[in-house]
């Protein structure tokens, strides 16, 4: 089983409609959460970094964490054209000593918004 | 701030031969780390550079080395190049605390003649 599970889509919406983009973990020592939006041959940008349970909103995007089912989500709402890109989920483990870090990625998922 | 910033952006070379990539992390910032990009594997964890110390590593061969200097400037080397090699290589950096996210370059397309 990998360590982190993304459907890699692709998928394909209407402007305006919303999107909902997921990944599954089986690492219960992942404890930091990030979604990067990577433009094609661009490097990864990041969108929401978060480290709890629960929504964090910014703008038109909101992460959600579910720690006890191990799922993590991103929600984009009134979706553009400009919001075509591959989205990565990633997370993050850290050992005791809280400095060892190790950054897991999803496969992308590719999203297109159509006009 | 200038974010990461990753020479050259482009390079070919031939199997067998070797190659050196560079990166400058934000300033501040003193942990980088390199990932390889593939269709395929998507990204994967090379290593991760802390005071000029590799502190963690991933599982690839001997061949993929690196080092960071005193700016916290880093690069990557590859040895004996196989066509296998062709990727994607981003350098992230990050500030040294608890989890911090990273930060990306637009990375180096490697291709593998």
């Amino acid at each position: 089983q990998k360590e982190v599970e993304q459907d890699p889509g692709p998928l394909s919406v209407p402007e305006g409609a919303i999107v909902s983009l997921n990944c599954t973990y089986s690492n219960s020592a992942f404890q930091y959460f990030m979604w990067y939006r990577q433009y094609s041959r661009k490097g990864p940008e990041l969108l929401m970094y978060t480290y709890s349970s629960g929504n964090k909103e910014d703008g038109r995007f909101t992460a959600q964490v579910d720690k006890s089912s191990k799922y993590i989500s991103l929600f984009i709402r009134d979706s553009q054209p400009s919001d075509s890109a591959t989205y990565l989920c990633a997370m993050y483990q850290t050992n005791s000593g809280g400095s060892n870090y190790k950054l897991t990625f999803g496969k992308g998922t590719l999203l297109t918004v159509n006009p | 701030k200038a974010g990461v910033t990753q020479t050259p952006r482009y390079l070919i070379k031939t199997r067998g031969q070797q190659v050196t990539l560079s990166c400058s992390p934000i300033s501040g910032h003193r942990s980088v780390s390199w990932y390889q990009q593939t269709p395929g594997q998507g990204l994967q964890f090379l290593f991760e550079y802390f005071s000029e110390t590799q502190r963690n590593k991933g599982n690839f061969p001997g061949r993929f080395s690196g080092r960071q200097f005193s700016n916290s400037r880093s690069e990557m080397n590859v040895s004996t190049l196989e066509l296998g090699d062709s990727a994607l290589y981003l350098c992230a950096s990050s500030q040294d605390r608890g989890g911090q996210p990273q930060h990306f370059g637009d990375g180096t397309r490697l291709s593998i003649l």
